[in-house]
């Protein structure tokens, strides 16, 4: 399968631990995103990249996360001090822009669970 | 980016066509539509865009309005598998300067049924 993969697919940990999410997208995409879902709602921008370079953050995205896409190819978000309020599904989404449009190929998604 | 708005559940019976309305009154000139949708338990799926004129894949086809204050999903012959949240966005193009980020509203839940 060579679409976006996500890992893990669920994560349960404490209040107050860090947990680490890896995204691989699709080889050759140079654009990498990151959204956040919660129950009933539609998926939330949290971050992008262009190759290696991360070039926009949402205000949602406070100082307790972080993303890496050393290289322009996996990238990592990781969450300091989890919160309960961190629940949700965490999604990444790749595409490849040259010019025009380009559409955006999701993962299937993180789910952490913060008890 | 625009504000859509889209009813919040539609059914519609196997084989008959489905239509899902989006309205999007404060779409700028340069903003596109896109549909994507998600089914249960996985990442949302890309189905269509357009700017103007009506588009059409093999999964579904978009009727845009003319003022393209509104516009239409249509997927012809709905199955099953077809049961899903669809989202209606607007954004500007992914090309160029515009990074293509999405902004998803509620969406609307499709249930197809037998």
């Amino acid at each position: 399968d060579t679409g976006v993969s996500q890992d893990p697919r669920h994560k349960i940990t404490k209040r107050g631990q860090n947990v680490t999410f890896r995204c691989d997208p699709i080889s050759e995409h140079n654009r990498l995103y990151w959204y956040r879902q919660t129950l009933g709602q539609g998926p939330e921008f949290l971050t992008y990249f262009q190759n290696e370079a991360q070039l926009e953050k949402s205000r949602l995205l406070s100082d307790r996360f972080s993303a890496e896409r050393p290289k322009g190819s996996f990238s990592t978000l990781e969450i300091q001090r989890t919160e309960q309020g961190d629940s949700a599904m965490y999604l990444c989404a790749s595409s490849l822009v040259s010019q025009g449009f380009s559409e955006q190929y999701f993962g299937p998604g993180t789910r952490l669970t913060v008890t | 980016d625009a504000k859509t708005t889209q009813p919040t559940s539609m059914d519609c019976a196997e084989g008959r066509a489905a239509n899902l309305p989006c309205n999007h009154s404060t779409i700028s000139g340069n903003e596109y539509v896109y549909w994507y949708r998600q089914i249960h338990s996985q990442g949302p799926q890309y189905i269509i865009h357009g700017l103007k004129n009506n588009e059409t894949n093999e999964m579904a086809s978009l009727i845009i309005t003319e003022d393209r204050k509104s516009s239409t999903l249509i997927l012809p012959h709905a199955t099953l598998r077809d049961t899903a949240v669809y989202y209606c966005i607007v954004s500007s193009s992914a090309g160029g300067t515009s990074y293509g980020k999405l902004t998803f509203g509620q969406g609307t839940i499709l249930t197809v049924h037998p």
